[in-house]
């Protein structure tokens, strides 16, 4: 199947800095990724879809300015926490989809501690 | 209303046998897709079985089988022979539509536990 990287897969931070989460699809074209959110023991939370070439399209409640989404190709999007907080530990898990996928892809995730 | 229902939080099964998990879904199109999905405590999302609203034959792969009944709107994931690898969290999602760019809607999820 399919394969979709993920990096960094976990990263501690300090409060107040950003950090920048890429996804890479490796043999296919990914024309939609999604970026999603879990806490432990719940389900993922989308949290934006991007098209490449295009804005992101953020879910209700998502603050855009402070996750900034880039999909420049077809082969990357990256997730950029900017300015975060201990509240913005969490998994961070990114999902790819394209023409002729019927599934959307998942990444391994990555686990963002912010202390 | 919620899109994807599961409403088994967490299943207990002896190894080698078979195990059903619910899932119930609510849309109002006449194409969507459902997909199951495996999560192991690793945290990868492992993609196991698809069924799309047009398929007439319940879909199978491996020890895998979705129980699909379009009228009660049910997708239940039926997992035989289960083996201790099988312990994990399952995910029932649902995508509305052709496009496969269509965000999926998950389920709250059901944690497996397969017993020795």
């Amino acid at each position: 199947g399919a394969v979709v990287s993920q990096h960094p897969s976990r990263v501690i931070c300090k409060s107040g800095t950003s950090v920048k989460i890429e996804c890479r699809s490796l043999d296919f074209q990914a024309t939609t990724m999604f970026w999603y959110r879990q806490f432990p023991k719940q389900s993922l939370m989308l949290m934006a879809t991007s098209n490449e070439g295009s804005k992101a399209t953020y879910e209700q409640g998502v603050e855009k300015d402070k996750f900034l989404i880039n999909h420049a190709s077809l082969t990357l999007s990256t997730l950029t926490v900017t300015s975060a907080h201990p509240e913005d530990s969490s998994f961070y898990i990114c999902s790819a989809t394209g023409p002729g996928v019927y599934e959307q892809y998942f990444g391994p995730g990555t686990r963002l501690t912010v202390t | 209303a919620q899109k994807i229902t599961q409403t088994q939080p967490g299943m207990f099964v002896q190894e080698k046998e078979a195990v059903t998990l619910d899932c119930t879904y609510d849309t109002s199109d006449q194409s969507y897709g459902l997909f199951w999905y495996k999560q192991p405590s690793s945290g990868e999302m492992i993609f196991l079985i698809y069924q799309g609203s047009y398929d007439e034959q319940n879909a199978t792969e491996g020890r895998y089988s979705l129980n699909f009944q379009k009228a009660r709107k049910s997708a239940n994931l039926v997992i035989s022979a289960s083996q201790l690898g099988d312990s994990a969290m399952y995910f029932c999602a649902m995508r509305e539509g052709l496009n496969t760019g269509n965000q999926f809607y998950f389920g709250t999820g059901t944690s497996l536990t397969v017993i020795p």
